[in-house]
């Protein structure tokens, strides 16, 4: 999603329910995709990546999926935990130049007890 | 333990000051790369290297400056000229088009 100002967008979700995250990317050419998961303080932490000429990929209780015709990656993530609280972000090659990766601004997902 | 490190993790200046903030690995990765990050948004581009002895400015390189000259170390200088440098920064390093990031150092001007 997309932020306003100093605020990012929100998800908040019930721990032990299936959490998704989406993410609207810019660049058509782009044939990589990487999730990160960033906590409070600290530095982005890979999560999962997919190329383009996947539809869907899993890790451990991480679904990356993504719709090329739409530009759309989405996040999902199965029962939620306490430590699944940070912000997401989604993170596209833009067509694999040098310069590497162009990042989204995020989402902070809030687990409720 | 492979990885990469950042130091320090919190930085304090006073304005006129040029600061170096550290960013070493041990991952044998080429490319290096340092942003910024601000509240609310995505990370920003400062510099880029693709291999020893070069590197290239990004999106936003003004009033900074960086040095390769080994592998596993790439420096970045916030320097006087950066009119607004508290942020929080963070260096990563590739292998192909995945990139790992250090721990961050927040840079505070005073």
């Amino acid at each position: 999603g997309e932020s306003v100002g100093l605020h990012l967008p929100t998800l908040s979700v019930q721990e032990g329910d299936n959490s998704i995250i989406n993410c609207a990317y810019s660049n058509s050419a782009s044939d990589y995709f990487i999730w990160y998961k960033q906590e409070s303080g600290k530095g982005p932490q890979f999560i999962i990546d997919i190329r383009s000429n996947m539809d869907k990929r899993q890790g451990q209780r991480v679904t990356v999926l993504l719709n090329k015709t739409v530009k759309h990656l989405s996040l999902q993530i199965a029962a939620t935990q306490p430590g699944d609280s940070a912000v997401y972000f989604c993170a596209e090659n833009s067509g694999g130049g040098a310069d590497g990766l162009t990042f989204g601004k995020g989402t902070h997902l809030i687990i409720q007890p | 333990d492979g990885g990469i490190t950042q130091s320090p993790k919190y930085l304090f200046r006073k304005e006129g000051q040029n600061v170096t903030l550290s960013c070493e690995q041990n991952l044998n990765h080429d490319a290096m790369y340092w942003y910024r990050q601000d509240p609310g948004q995505g990370l920003r581009l400062i510099y880029y290297s693709q291999i020893v002895n070069d590197f290239q400015k990004g999106d936003i390189a003004e009033g900074y400056s960086v040095s390769r000259e080994k592998k596993e170390s790439f420096p970045l200088t916030v320097t006087s000229a950066q009119k607004n440098p508290t942020a929080f920064y963070l260096c990563a390093s590739s292998e192909l088009d995945t990139q790992y990031f250090g721990p961050g150092t927040r840079l505070t001007v005073l």
